[in-house]
């Protein structure tokens, strides 16, 4: 069974990078055929797709956020990260990640989720 | 603004059914059959429900099913249990972005 657990700061302040990594148990991502996302969801409000990352490093990021995202992977401790600069309280969201086997495809596996809110 | 639009809330009463509507466009639900239908209960992740239009994931229930005419998705659910009481996300690939999603409609059993 394949799990995601995102970790990182809760709080993130105005203007610095917020980051987040994701932590994969049950399944290797250097085994291919499988898309590694981050979504978002603001309070109370719907899904926002940031991007996604595949084993290799080829990377294809939300074009409303792109200038913003960097998303890394490190196959050796199999884990994947999302970096977002020069945050707002806009940002403030609990932050997702998740699994695909394509791009374009269902999500099929689900991190808990983690809250994170930008202030000073 | 959502890509996709959802109505806000739909309501039931245990038994019967419901159709939640997603309407986009001929350059995403229109124009593939890659939509997917995701419940999310308060405080929790969501969980896929229904894929690529019509298609469920093991393990969920029959009472789901998913139909597409035109740029309108739709998720049937029958036999509404108190449950199924939850937001529902419909999302569906797009010619400019894999990934777009509609803004939710919160499903309320009476």
């Amino acid at each position: 069974q394949v799990q995601l657990q995102e970790s990182g700061p809760g709080l993130v302040k105005p203007s610095q990078t917020l980051s987040l990594t994701c932590t994969v148990s049950g399944g290797s991502i250097s085994s291919g055929g499988y898309y590694w996302s981050w979504i978002r969801q603001h309070p109370g409000k719907g899904l926002e797709w940031i991007g996604y990352i595949y084993y290799s490093g080829s990377t294809y990021y939300n074009p409303s956020l792109k200038s913003r995202v960097t998303i890394s992977v490190d196959t050796s401790k199999n884990q994947f990260s999302l970096k977002l600069s020069s945050v707002t309280a806009a940002d403030t969201a609990v932050y997702y990640c998740l699994r695909s086997y394509g791009s374009g495809s269902p999500f099929d596996y689900w991190g808990q989720g983690t809250l994170v809110t930008v202030s000073s | 603004q959502s890509a996709l639009t959802q109505p806000a809330s739909v309501s039931g009463s245990p038994g019967q059914s419901i159709t939640i509507s997603c309407t986009g466009t001929s350059s995403d639900v229109g124009g593939y059959n890659y939509v997917s239908w995701y419940q999310q209960h308060p405080g929790k992740a969501p969980k896929l429900m229904i894929y690529d239009v019509s298609n469920r994931p093991s393990g969920v229930p029959d009472r789901f099913s998913g139909s597409k005419s035109g740029n309108t998705a739709s998720l049937t659910i029958s036999g509404l249990q108190a449950e199924d009481e939850a937001d529902y996300y419909c999302s569906s690939y797009t010619s400019s972005s894999p990934w777009v999603f509609g803004g939710g409609t919160k499903l309320t059993v009476l």
